[in-house]
């Protein structure tokens, strides 16, 4: 069955960076988009990011662009998440998602998250 | 971009029907997806494009998208649907994922 194990998360300062992995396992990872969520605690999602199966297509949130990068390796089953300049208001848990194979960006299966805590 | 609102809170008897709605103008010429999220878990995919059903999903959730309003309808409520609720809405690849603020089912 589908599984996405993200890892890396953790406490970091602000102005310092962190670098997330989510790894994927029992589906064909080149033939989907995926994504990155996040949720702060006690508040609601966040898309942080997106990145098509071929890594043509990136989107970004207004709040991180220019300061995160998503990037893939196919041949590795595995999406990244390369966070720098975090404030506080970075804090939250990441998922890592899998977009269904429509057109209507549903995430049809989430990996358990990662905590990233930004605080001197 | 496109704003999204939800009812923050919801409560309903075991047996009865819910519904949490998800506001926004003329939110039916989207596409709008609904999650379901219980405590310390990730969220899980209960009804998408307005009204289909992933498959594990019982038939007691369904969905309904019109005018300013989309619906998630829960049937014959139990005590394990206690949960938070997001719709999201897919505008354009521009904006992907718009969430509403989640809606807090109680199971009365």
């Amino acid at each position: 069955q589908v599984q996405l194990v993200e890892s890396g998360g953790g406490l970091v300062k602000p102005g310092g960076s962190l670098r997330l992995s989510c790894a994927a396992s029992g589906f064909t990872f080149s033939d989907y988009y995926m994504s990155w969520i996040r949720q702060a605690p006690g508040k609601g999602l966040e898309w942080v990011s997106y990145m098509s199966d071929s890594g043509v297509t990136i989107y970004y949130a207004d709040s991180v662009k220019g300061r995160f990068t998503i990037s893939r390796d196919n041949a590795e089953n595995s999406l990244y998440l390369q966070m720098n300049s975090l404030t506080a208001g970075d804090t939250a848990v990441y998922y890592c998602a899998r977009q269904g194979s429509g057109s209507g960006y549903d995430l049809e299966s989430w990996g358990q998250g990662t905590l990233v805590t930004v605080s001197s | 971009s496109f704003v999204v609102t939800q009812p923050p809170s919801v409560s309903v008897a075991p047996g009865k029907t819910a519904r949490i709605t998800c506001g926004g103008n003329n939110i039916g010429s989207t596409t709008v997806h609904w999650y379901q999220q219980k405590p310390g878990q990730a969220p899980v995919l209960v009804i998408y494009y307005d009204s289909d059903r992933p498959s594990g999903i019982p038939e007691r959730f369904s969905g309904s998208n019109s005018g300013n309003t989309a619906t998630l309808t829960i049937s014959r409520v139990e005590a394990g649907d206690e949960a938070d609720y997001f719709c999201q809405v897919f505008h354009n690849t521009n904006h992907p994922g718009v969430f509403g603020g989640g809606t807090k089912l109680a199971v009365l």
